[in-house]
């Protein structure tokens, strides 16, 4: 079973419109999390970084969040550009491993 | 992309055929590593070196050979024992010679056999 699972696989949303990406994780011991953007075709680019002690963090318009009681981080996109299609990617650090997740895509019409 | 280069972008090759891809960085990290990323499945680790003339089995290793000469070039061999070759291929470093740090990401190559 994978430990990091992310919801939705996909989702379609207007130019303009806010997003929330999910992201559910097993990984123990838990030393960070981070989001990454991947264009298509392209290698990924982090977006932020969670630890343990942190609740939210801005990125621009990116937004991510963790609660490290219920194992779980959200990543938010506020007035979405249609730059900001592209899949986002879950990654938590645990014992000297990454676990990733297979990422949550996101296309943003006009 | 940071200073991660990877080439080619696209490479085609026929079934039986080995293959080398090319990962080259002047961020002088310590540590690289190569994913494999599959249509709708998380990024799979390949192969990863810590330091110079040291690599390490990642969790698909089969088929697939490194070697890590320089510090800054991390090629990948795909081999005709790769059962399933064809897939999109990311080549990573990080400052420290752990498996953990950050990792920056090159743009990738898509391998194509047939």
């Amino acid at each position: 079973k994978n430990q990091v699972e992310q919801s939705p696989q996909s989702l379609i949303i207007l130019e303009g419109k806010n997003c929330t990406l999910q992201c559910n994780y097993t990984v123990s011991p838990f030393s960070n999390l981070r989001w990454y953007k991947q264009d298509t075709g392209r290698g990924p680019v982090s977006l932020t970084i969670m630890t343990f002690s942190e609740n939210t963090k801005s990125n621009g318009r990116y937004t991510a969040t963790l609660d490290a009681d219920t194992k779980q981080s959200s990543l938010h996109i506020t007035a979405s550009q249609l730059s900001d299609s592209a899949s986002y990617i879950c990654v938590v650090k645990g014992n000297n491993r990454l676990a990733f997740g297979k990422g949550n895509q996101v296309v943003v019409i006009p | 992309d940071g200073g991660i280069t990877q080439s080619p972008k696209y490479l085609f090759r026929k079934e039986g055929q080995n293959v080398t891809l090319s990962c080259e960085q002047n961020l002088n990290h310590d540590a690289m590593y190569w994913y494999r990323q599959d249509p709708g499945q998380g990024l799979r680790l390949i192969y990863y070196s810590q330091i110079v003339n040291d690599f390490q089995k990642g969790d698909i290793a089969e088929g697939y050979s490194v070697s890590r000469e320089k510090k800054e070039s991390f090629p990948l061999t795909v081999t005709s024992a790769q059962k399933n070759p064809t897939a999109f291929y990311l080549c990573a470093s990080s400052p420290f010679g752990d498996r953990v740090s950050e990792q920056y990401f090159g743009p990738g190559t898509r391998l194509t056999v047939t």
